[in-house]
């Protein structure tokens, strides 16, 4: 499966967007890019997926680069309860479903 | 609807001593996942169910570590004997299908002292 690099950690203030990047560069056509966070003591939480276009939904946006080796999930307004490490995961469009997660970037809020 | 559920949510146990964690999933979805999640690190795959049968148990110490899913929706995962380096916590989660997210239970803490 192919890699996923991103920063060990990140700061935001609250109500302020956040750019979590993730690079990706030897992704591949059949590779959906799919992002995930853990907030403290609790499991993974789907946050949002996508393949080559730009993604949306109420929780974030997912921004794809045109050469698809890069994407930024955009958290629009940064709440203290989005406080959590974030998952950058490549998974093909065949496997069987496993998930490889990496260390991902975890974000501090500050209120 | 309901997420979900694992039990329990601590444990602790000495090494050599057997231990079980059950998951139940969201009603109606197909695929089971167990992954095993290391201070400090990602959540780790070890077992996969496609209702009641065995996708992929590539990783999972089979020396040590069974899972069982009967009828094709709660499952349990089984530690024996526990080993110091098995100190994790165990998460459990369910798809629709195997192309759909998953969704992850708040998984169990297990100490082995």
């Amino acid at each position: 499966d192919a890699k996923t690099t991103q920063p060990n950690s990140m700061e935001s203030n609250e109500e302020e967007p956040v750019h979590l990047p993730c690079n990706h560069s030897t992704i591949s056509g059949t590779d959906y890019i799919h992002w995930y966070r853990q907030l403290p003591s609790q499991g993974p939480e789907y946050v949002i997926h996508g393949l080559t276009s730009n993604v949306n939904n109420r929780m974030a946006s997912l921004a794809i680069a045109e050469d698809r080796k890069s994407s930024t999930l955009i958290l629009h307004r940064a709440t203290l309860r989005d406080a959590a490490v974030y998952y950058c995961i490549l998974r093909f469009w065949g496997s069987q479903g496993n998930l490889i997660f990496g260390k991902g970037t975890k974000l501090s809020v500050k209120p | 609807e309901a997420g979900v559920a694992q039990s329990p949510r601590y444990k602790i146990i000495e090494k050599r001593q057997s231990v079980a964690f059950w998951c139940n999933p969201i009603s109606g979805h197909a695929t089971l996942y167990w992954y095993q999640q290391i201070l400090g690190q990602g959540p780790k795959l070890l077992i996969q169910f496609q209702n009641n049968g065995v996708v992929d148990d590539s990783q999972l110490p089979k020396d040590r570590f069974s899972a069982e899913r009967l009828k094709g929706v709660d499952s349990t995962l089984k530690i024996q004997p526990a080993k110091l380096e098995d100190s994790a916590v165990y998460l459990c989660a369910s798809s629709p299908g195997h192309k759909q997210p998953q969704h992850f239970g708040d998984g169990t803490r297990l100490s082995i002292l």
